[in-house]
């Protein structure tokens, strides 16, 4: 079956630097992608969201890449703080238009004072 | 508003017992969903809502029953619950389109 996974279970960055989490996916049908994090003791939290028709999306301080030939997403934090530290899922979306996700395991992001 | 809430938040239950796990949501949305998250793993879907009136399964459903009540209330039951059910549920909405959806903070049992 389908399967989103991320490449590293833990991140540890300094801050101020710049976080970049990487996550596969191994369905090429897959319309949407989304960056979900996730505090301790607390619910997912919607970051962004890319489409499988763009190769990159920027917001406030993050950019998802999106590389379909390799089936890649990445999620770049600009001048990470210790309030990015949390889990970061990434998801997909692989059948239509009905919020079925598939999540990722998630990769820790630790950051460093 | 509240956003998505969830009750209870710890819930401690022996083989064979059954709960109704209640989640609530103000946005006015139409798609609802329950997950189940393990340690370590990420979030599986066990059933979703994608409007009053309709429910259907997702990629863990055994075991499990939800009734969407209304458009705010969608529910979830363990009718026999066994030490496999133990996890976090998570409940969520969905907003702009279904995939930006919302979480609640989690329902955390645990089955001896």
């Amino acid at each position: 079956g389908e399967s989103v996974g991320l490449h590293l279970p833990t991140l540890s960055v300094q801050e101020g630097d710049n976080s970049i989490i990487n996550c596969a996916y191994s369905n090429s049908a897959s319309d949407y992608f989304i960056w979900y994090k996730q505090e301790s003791g607390k619910g997912p939290q919607f970051i962004i969201d890319i489409r499988s028709n763009m190769d990159k999306r920027q917001g406030q301080r993050v950019t998802v890449l999106l590389n379909k030939t390799v089936k890649h997403l990445s999620l770049q934090i600009a001048a990470t703080q210790p309030g990015d530290s949390a889990v970061y899922f990434c998801a997909e979306n692989p059948t239509g238009n009905t919020g079925k996700l598939i999540f990722g395991q998630g990769t820790t992001l630790q950051v460093k004072p | 508003n509240a956003g998505v809430t969830q009750t209870p938040k710890f819930q401690v239950l022996k083989t064979g017992q059954s709960m109704t796990l209640q989640c609530a949501q103000d946005m006015n949305h139409n798609s609802m969903y329950w997950y189940r998250q393990d340690p370590g793993m990420g979030l599986r879907l066990i059933y979703y809502s994608a409007s009053e009136g309709t429910t259907d399964k997702g990629e863990v459903p055994n075991g499990y029953n939800v009734s969407r009540l209304n458009k705010r209330e969608f529910s979830l039951r363990l009718e026999s619950a066994a030490p496999s059910q133990t996890s976090v549920y998570f409940c969520a909405s969905g907003g702009r389109g279904p995939y930006e959806q919302y979480f609640g903070p989690g329902t955390r049992l645990t089955v001896t």
